[in-house]
């Protein structure tokens, strides 16, 4: 049972423009929504999160949407770098209980 | 801050054999989590200790997984025996406090499991 799905594996982005990865779920118990980078050979690193109460929140080029309604959720980065390339893993949870994550998306960051 | 520290960093075994991990989370984290990643998938929550009282296992093989989190700091995963689709990456990660909206978990940077 997926409760939180990336569709897409892979994005490829030229430096300078924006990245948009995107999340969807399907518990609309869910009340807390984070983002995760991965680089290889390392554990996930926090990048930024959003309560269910709020439907943007911003940290300075990484901006996380949440559309409650559509149980959707999408970071965008502003601009794109090449040190963003990495694995990014979308996680939710209930009341601050276990994250449940989805598969990731790769981001590629061309210069 | 010292982050969440993990041993060891790799480790091959054949199956059938045994195999235990050891996670020190970041001081003062209430809260430690095990998680599997297996290639081309997230993270899977095992198991999450409160302090050293057990959270939530409802994912955990118990009949060859076991974690224990004695004294409510540092704690150990063991595998046996292994299969070879225990072949994954075991994560261990901390986090300040369960139960309040807000808290993210920290991870350390992985045990990968071969099995063969």
């Amino acid at each position: 049972d997926q409760q939180v799905k990336q569709n897409s594996p892979s994005l490829s982005v030229q430096e300078g423009r924006i990245s948009i990865l995107n999340c969807d779920y399907t518990n609309s118990m869910f009340d807390y929504f984070l983002w995760y980078k991965k680089y290889p050979a390392e554990g996930p690193t926090f990048l930024i999160s959003i309560s269910s109460i709020k439907d943007k929140n911003e940290d300075g080029r990484f901006t996380v949407f949440l559309n409650k309604s559509a149980k959707h959720l999408s970071l965008h980065i502003v601009p794109s770098q090449p040190g963003d390339s990495a694995v990014y893993f979308c996680a939710a949870a209930r009341g601050g209980n276990k994250l449940v994550f989805g598969a990731g998306t790769i981001l590629r960051v061309k210069s | 801050e010292a982050g969440v520290a993990q041993s060891p960093r790799y480790k091959i075994i054949e199956k059938r054999q045994s195999v235990a991990f050891w996670c020190n989370p970041i001081s003062g984290h209430a809260t430690l989590y095990w998680y599997q990643q297996i290639l081309g998938q997230g993270p899977k929550l095992l198991i999450q200790f409160q302090n050293n009282g057990v959270v939530d296992d409802s994912q955990l093989p118990k009949d060859r997984f076991s974690a224990e989190r004695l004294k409510g700091v540092d704690s150990t995963l063991k595998i046996q025996p292994a299969k070879l689709e225990d072949s994954a990456v075991y994560l261990c990660a901390s986090s300040l406090d369960r139960g309040r909206v807000g808290t993210e978990a920290f991870f350390g940077q992985g045990t990968r499991l071969t099995v063969v």
